[in-house]
């Protein structure tokens, strides 16, 4: 069964300061793995998506991920927050037609 | 632009009174998905459609029902609300399977 944790319920982080949320999944495979981020009261929007390759993934909105094997995660990272990423963030694992999600990071930017 | 649309963004309905929402898609894409999101929880999906192949999640009440007429609109039926079905209910679509999903931008749903 695949599944995702994301250990960090909530952070706080000043603007200007750098971001990490963690993830990390339990997959039988190699699992497709993504980043969304949702707004309040709106839909989940994709950052970055592995599948294969280079293990750095470049995202939307200067995000990127690193995906380690051995220690299965796929960390989110922002060198530089701005108030706008304030948001949830969802870590998911997928394979065929079914997406596991992590129970998300909430990210509150403090001025 | 390419997207995915739900209708209505907020839907109130009354205990056990059958309520419809709707999701489209201008991305041709194959596969549709809905999941409900409870709040401060993640998603959970509650059916899919492969084409016009119906696949249900073990877990999925009986309440809960989809249509898909044609390969741009999907609809998901809740036959009796009850005040547990309270949430927000996201569409989303991928072109096949393995890659991402797409996300519109949900409906919240309220049942009084």
């Amino acid at each position: 069964a695949q599944s995702v944790t994301q250990p960090d319920i909530h952070i706080t982080v000043s603007e200007g300061a750098s971001l990490e949320l963690r993830c990390n999944y339990s997959y039988g495979a190699t699992p497709y793995l993504f980043w969304y981020v949702q707004s309040p009261g709106q839909g989940l929007q994709l950052l970055l998506k592995y599948f294969s390759g280079d293990t750095l993934v470049q995202g939307i909105k200067g995000f990127e991920a690193e995906f380690k094997r051995s220690q299965s995660s796929f960390n989110l990272r922002k060198p530089s927050v701005h108030w706008s990423d304030a948001a949830e963030y969802f870590c998911a694992v997928g394979n065929d037609y079914k997406l596991s999600f992590g129970a998300g990071t909430t990210v509150t930017v403090r001025a | 632009d390419a997207m995915v649309i739900q209708n209505p963004r907020y839907q109130v309905t009354q205990f056990g009174k059958p309520v419809t929402l709707s999701c489209s898609q201008t991305l041709n894409h194959n596969v549709m998905y809905w999941y409900q999101q409870k709040s401060s929880q993640a998603p959970k999906l509650l059916f899919h459609y492969y084409d016009k192949d119906f696949n249900n999640e073990a877990d999925t009440p009986d309440n809960f029902q989809s249509r898909r007429p044609n390969t741009s609109f999907c609809f998901l039926d809740i036959r009796s609300p009850g005040l547990g079905d309270a949430a927000m209910y996201l569409c989303a679509t991928s072109r096949e399977s393995g890659v991402p999903q797409y996300f519109g931008p949900g409906t919240r749903l309220t049942v009084t």
